[in-house]
Protein backbone atom coordinates (compact mmCIF):
# COMPACT_ATOMS: atom_id res chain seq x y z
CA UNK A 1 0.00 0.00 0.00
CA UNK A 2 1.76 2.81 -1.31
CA UNK A 3 2.23 5.67 1.94
CA UNK A 4 2.65 9.70 1.15
CA UNK A 5 4.18 11.82 2.58
CA UNK A 6 3.62 15.99 2.45
CA UNK A 7 4.83 18.89 4.31
CA UNK A 8 1.96 19.93 6.68
CA UNK A 9 1.51 23.93 6.05
CA UNK A 10 3.61 26.07 3.67
CA UNK A 11 3.26 29.85 2.98
CA UNK A 12 3.16 31.82 0.05
CA UNK A 13 2.88 35.35 -1.33
CA UNK A 14 0.15 36.41 -4.05
CA UNK A 15 1.91 36.22 -7.50
CA UNK A 16 4.48 33.65 -6.83
CA UNK A 17 4.38 29.87 -7.93
CA UNK A 18 4.28 27.49 -5.21
CA UNK A 19 5.78 23.94 -5.73
CA UNK A 20 4.12 21.10 -2.97
CA UNK A 21 6.42 18.27 -3.25
CA UNK A 22 4.91 14.26 -1.90
CA UNK A 23 7.02 11.31 -1.27
CA UNK A 24 5.64 8.29 -2.03
CA UNK A 25 9.04 5.71 -1.79
CA UNK A 26 6.82 2.12 -2.20
CA UNK A 27 4.74 3.44 -5.30
CA UNK A 28 3.76 0.49 -7.15
CA UNK A 29 4.14 -0.11 -10.97
CA UNK A 30 0.53 0.91 -12.10
CA UNK A 31 0.18 3.76 -9.59
CA UNK A 32 -0.87 7.10 -10.41
CA UNK A 33 -0.62 10.35 -8.44
CA UNK A 34 -3.65 12.51 -8.13
CA UNK A 35 -3.57 15.99 -6.61
CA UNK A 36 -6.66 17.00 -4.90
CA UNK A 37 -7.38 20.93 -3.30
CA UNK A 38 -9.90 21.00 -0.43
CA UNK A 39 -11.79 24.25 0.95
CA UNK A 40 -12.81 24.40 4.79
CA UNK A 41 -15.97 22.16 4.88
CA UNK A 42 -16.09 21.12 1.06
CA UNK A 43 -15.36 17.88 -0.74
CA UNK A 44 -11.71 17.27 -2.39
CA UNK A 45 -11.65 18.50 -5.99
CA UNK A 46 -9.57 17.03 -8.67
CA UNK A 47 -6.78 19.34 -9.74
CA UNK A 48 -4.55 17.21 -11.35
CA UNK A 49 -3.00 13.53 -12.24
CA UNK A 50 0.12 11.69 -13.87
CA UNK A 51 2.05 8.86 -14.21
CA UNK A 52 5.45 10.18 -14.81
CA UNK A 53 7.46 12.82 -16.46
CA UNK A 54 5.22 16.24 -16.96
CA UNK A 55 1.66 17.05 -16.98
CA UNK A 56 0.42 20.19 -17.29
CA UNK A 57 -3.33 21.84 -17.14
CA UNK A 58 -4.98 25.45 -17.15
CA UNK A 59 -4.47 24.85 -13.29
CA UNK A 60 -1.20 23.26 -12.42
CA UNK A 61 1.61 21.77 -13.36
CA UNK A 62 2.67 18.00 -11.97
CA UNK A 63 6.25 16.86 -11.95
CA UNK A 64 7.19 13.33 -11.35
CA UNK A 65 11.00 11.97 -11.93
CA UNK A 66 11.83 8.84 -13.37
CA UNK A 67 11.85 6.61 -10.41
CA UNK A 68 9.11 8.29 -9.19
CA UNK A 69 9.19 8.09 -5.61
CA UNK A 70 7.94 11.55 -5.14
CA UNK A 71 5.67 13.97 -7.52
CA UNK A 72 5.80 18.13 -7.49
CA UNK A 73 2.45 19.82 -7.66
CA UNK A 74 3.46 23.76 -9.27
CA UNK A 75 0.86 26.19 -8.69
CA UNK A 76 1.97 29.19 -11.26
CA UNK A 77 1.00 32.60 -9.87
CA UNK A 78 -1.50 32.07 -6.59
CA UNK A 79 -3.43 33.95 -5.79
CA UNK A 80 -5.74 34.30 -2.04
CA UNK A 81 -8.20 32.03 -3.56
CA UNK A 82 -5.96 28.81 -3.37
CA UNK A 83 -5.22 29.30 0.11
CA UNK A 84 -6.59 25.36 0.80
CA UNK A 85 -5.01 22.01 1.54
CA UNK A 86 -3.69 20.17 -1.21
CA UNK A 87 -4.07 16.07 -1.21
CA UNK A 88 -1.52 13.89 -2.83
CA UNK A 89 -3.06 10.79 -3.98
CA UNK A 90 -1.25 7.20 -4.78
CA UNK A 91 -3.79 4.82 -6.47
CA UNK A 92 -3.45 1.89 -9.22
CA UNK A 93 -6.24 0.49 -11.14
CA UNK A 94 -5.80 -3.20 -9.72
CA UNK A 95 -8.97 -4.64 -8.03
CA UNK A 96 -8.70 -4.29 -4.72
CA UNK A 97 -6.06 -2.14 -4.14
CA UNK A 98 -7.00 1.10 -1.65
CA UNK A 99 -6.98 4.65 -2.37
CA UNK A 100 -4.96 6.34 0.50
CA UNK A 101 -4.78 10.18 0.58
CA UNK A 102 -1.30 11.80 2.21
CA UNK A 103 -1.97 13.74 5.15
CA UNK A 104 -2.19 17.16 3.07
CA UNK A 105 -0.07 20.08 2.77
CA UNK A 106 -2.19 23.36 4.12
CA UNK A 107 -0.92 25.99 1.78
CA UNK A 108 -1.71 29.71 2.87
CA UNK A 109 -1.48 32.37 0.73
CA UNK A 110 -0.95 36.29 1.68
CA UNK A 111 -1.32 39.53 -0.17
CA UNK B 1 -25.87 17.87 -13.41
CA UNK B 2 -23.35 15.63 -12.82
CA UNK B 3 -22.93 15.06 -8.70
CA UNK B 4 -22.60 13.11 -5.78
CA UNK B 5 -25.24 14.19 -2.89
CA UNK B 6 -25.38 12.85 0.45
CA UNK B 7 -28.34 13.07 3.23
CA UNK B 8 -28.06 14.38 5.85
CA UNK B 9 -25.46 17.17 5.61
CA UNK B 10 -25.51 17.37 9.59
CA UNK B 11 -26.58 14.56 12.24
CA UNK B 12 -26.77 14.82 15.75
CA UNK B 13 -27.52 11.69 17.13
CA UNK B 14 -26.58 9.98 20.59
CA UNK B 15 -25.09 6.74 21.34
CA UNK B 16 -26.04 3.38 20.28
CA UNK B 17 -28.59 4.80 18.13
CA UNK B 18 -27.98 3.03 14.54
CA UNK B 19 -28.50 5.83 11.67
CA UNK B 20 -27.60 5.52 7.85
CA UNK B 21 -26.03 8.60 5.58
CA UNK B 22 -27.15 8.21 2.28
CA UNK B 23 -24.70 8.79 -0.77
CA UNK B 24 -26.06 8.64 -4.36
CA UNK B 25 -24.24 9.17 -7.57
CA UNK B 26 -25.92 10.14 -11.41
CA UNK B 27 -22.84 9.67 -13.27
CA UNK B 28 -22.85 5.83 -13.60
CA UNK B 29 -19.77 5.23 -11.96
CA UNK B 30 -18.55 1.69 -10.99
CA UNK B 31 -16.43 3.11 -7.76
CA UNK B 32 -17.83 4.60 -5.02
CA UNK B 33 -15.45 5.01 -1.48
CA UNK B 34 -16.45 6.62 1.94
CA UNK B 35 -13.63 8.79 3.77
CA UNK B 36 -14.04 10.07 7.01
CA UNK B 37 -11.81 13.54 7.70
CA UNK B 38 -10.67 14.16 11.43
CA UNK B 39 -8.64 17.47 12.16
CA UNK B 40 -4.87 16.78 11.74
CA UNK B 41 -5.82 12.92 10.58
CA UNK B 42 -6.39 14.05 6.91
CA UNK B 43 -9.09 11.66 4.57
CA UNK B 44 -8.76 8.29 5.71
CA UNK B 45 -10.83 5.80 3.91
CA UNK B 46 -13.55 3.47 5.53
CA UNK B 47 -15.32 1.40 3.10
CA UNK B 48 -14.88 1.02 -0.77
CA UNK B 49 -16.86 -0.67 -3.74
CA UNK B 50 -15.94 -1.78 -7.20
CA UNK B 51 -19.15 -2.82 -8.35
CA UNK B 52 -22.83 -3.76 -7.46
CA UNK B 53 -22.37 -6.31 -4.32
CA UNK B 54 -18.76 -5.79 -4.43
CA UNK B 55 -17.49 -3.97 -0.87
CA UNK B 56 -14.02 -4.48 0.52
CA UNK B 57 -12.83 -1.86 3.85
CA UNK B 58 -10.32 0.42 3.92
CA UNK B 59 -8.15 1.88 6.45
CA UNK B 60 -10.68 2.79 9.52
CA UNK B 61 -13.23 0.24 8.54
CA UNK B 62 -14.28 -0.58 12.35
CA UNK B 63 -18.22 0.00 13.36
CA UNK B 64 -19.08 0.74 10.07
CA UNK B 65 -21.08 -0.60 7.23
CA UNK B 66 -21.71 -0.50 3.99
CA UNK B 67 -24.01 -2.47 1.04
CA UNK B 68 -24.23 -1.67 -2.80
CA UNK B 69 -27.25 -2.76 -3.84
CA UNK B 70 -27.72 -0.24 -6.81
CA UNK B 71 -24.66 1.47 -8.74
CA UNK B 72 -26.09 4.97 -7.74
CA UNK B 73 -26.65 4.21 -4.09
CA UNK B 74 -23.76 3.35 -0.89
CA UNK B 75 -25.30 4.06 1.76
CA UNK B 76 -22.98 4.13 5.55
CA UNK B 77 -24.45 2.81 8.48
CA UNK B 78 -23.79 2.68 11.67
CA UNK B 79 -24.90 0.16 13.56
CA UNK B 80 -24.01 1.51 17.07
CA UNK B 81 -22.65 5.19 16.75
CA UNK B 82 -19.92 6.03 19.20
CA UNK B 83 -18.01 9.11 20.24
CA UNK B 84 -14.99 8.68 18.93
CA UNK B 85 -16.96 8.52 15.54
CA UNK B 86 -18.12 11.76 15.34
CA UNK B 87 -16.17 13.06 11.90
CA UNK B 88 -17.03 14.87 8.53
CA UNK B 89 -18.08 11.98 6.39
CA UNK B 90 -17.49 12.28 2.53
CA UNK B 91 -18.60 9.53 -0.21
CA UNK B 92 -17.21 9.58 -3.71
CA UNK B 93 -17.52 8.41 -7.08
CA UNK B 94 -15.17 7.40 -10.12
CA UNK B 95 -15.44 5.81 -13.35
CA UNK B 96 -11.83 4.15 -12.99
CA UNK B 97 -9.98 2.93 -9.83
CA UNK B 98 -6.92 4.68 -8.79
CA UNK B 99 -6.16 6.90 -11.94
CA UNK B 100 -9.62 7.87 -12.30
CA UNK B 101 -10.92 11.45 -10.56
CA UNK B 102 -13.02 10.91 -8.03
CA UNK B 103 -15.97 12.88 -7.81
CA UNK B 104 -16.79 13.85 -3.95
CA UNK B 105 -20.20 14.61 -1.95
CA UNK B 106 -20.78 18.11 -0.13
CA UNK B 107 -19.91 15.87 3.02
CA UNK B 108 -21.87 15.35 6.38
CA UNK B 109 -21.14 16.44 9.60
CA UNK B 110 -21.82 13.82 12.52
CA UNK B 111 -21.78 14.40 15.89
CA UNK B 112 -22.59 11.23 18.45
CA UNK B 113 -23.15 12.49 22.10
Amino acid sequence: LAKTTQPISMDSYEGQEVNITCSHNNIATNDYITWYQQFPSQGPRFIIQGYKTKVTNEVASLFIPADRKSSTLSLPRVSLSDTAVYYCLVGGDNAGNMLTFGGGTRLMVKP
Amino acid sequence: EAQVTQNPRYLITVTGKKLTVTCSQNMNHEYMSWYRQDPGLGLRQIYYSMNVEVTDKGDVPEGYKVSRKEKRNFPLILESPSPNQTSLYFCASSPFWGHGTQYFGPGTRLLVL
